[in-house]
């Protein structure tokens, strides 16, 4: 199993631009999440997804979109870039089936916003 | 108040050393913990789950005490290979399900 995989794994771009970074598990998960990482941050959760067809906002929503079409990928939008959105993102999945499920996270995306 | 504090370090300990991290929680209904460990530019991983009794994992031991809401993570005979962020990360009853709450890091460095 490839477990939690990301697309593509480094971006840069112009403020103002827009990209889709793709999310993809292959553990029939129900749960999955994007995070953002920044220096000195932590972890911050962007938004996540409850199952397939269903999105929610997290801690830090603004500036992006999701969507879970299908089961196993959940894509993060963002519709115009803008410099503070420089960051590593991260997703995850969990199967939640109890409380006590962790999570598994991807390799990440580099992205920086010029 | 954060919903989970860590001592950022940085923690520098000689190969062999043991060294010990600490993490607290703001929030009673905390339910379940772990602790993860971040390499550099890497994704985090599930180090070990906290249960109540306290657990060990070869030379990683993490403890949990409810009353002060507190977490520890210690690691004994200290490798090069544990040179790493240790992330705090509790979930809680009364949040949405699966939402999991992260402290910002402990970083360590072991030197030879």
């Amino acid at each position: 199993n490839a477990g939690v995989t990301q697309t593509p794994k480094f971006r840069v771009l112009k403020t103002g631009q827009s990209m889709t970074l793709l999310c993809a598990q292959d553990m029939n998960h129900e749960y999955m999440y994007w995070y953002r990482q920044d220096p000195g941050m932590g972890l911050r959760l962007i938004h996540y997804s409850v199952g397939e067809g269903t999105t929610a906002k997290g801690e830090v929503p603004d500036g992006y979109n999701v969507s879970r079409l299908k089961k196993q990928n959940f894509l993060l939008g963002l519709e115009s870039a803008a410099p503070s959105q420089t960051s590593v993102y991260f997703c995850a999945s969990s199967p939640q089936e109890r409380i006590t499920d962790t999570q598994y996270f991807g390799p990440g995306t580099r992205l920086t916003v010029l | 108040r954060k919903e989970v504090e860590q001592d950022p370090g940085p923690f520098n300990v000689p190969e062999g050393a043991t060294v010990a991290f600490n993490c607290t929680y703001s929030n009673s209904a905390s339910q379940s913990f772990f602790w993860y460990r971040q390499d550099c530019r890497k994704e985090p991983k599930l180090l070990m789950s906290v249960y109540s009794s306290g657990n060990e994992d070869g030379r990683f031991t993490a403890q949990l005490n409810r009353a002060s809401q507190y977490i520890s993570l210690l690691i004994r005979d200290s490798k090069l290979s544990d040179s790493a962020t240790y992330l705090c990360v509790v979930n809680r009853r009364g949040s949405t399900l699966g939402r999991l709450y992260f402290g910002r890091g402990t970083q360590l460095t072991v030197w030879p």
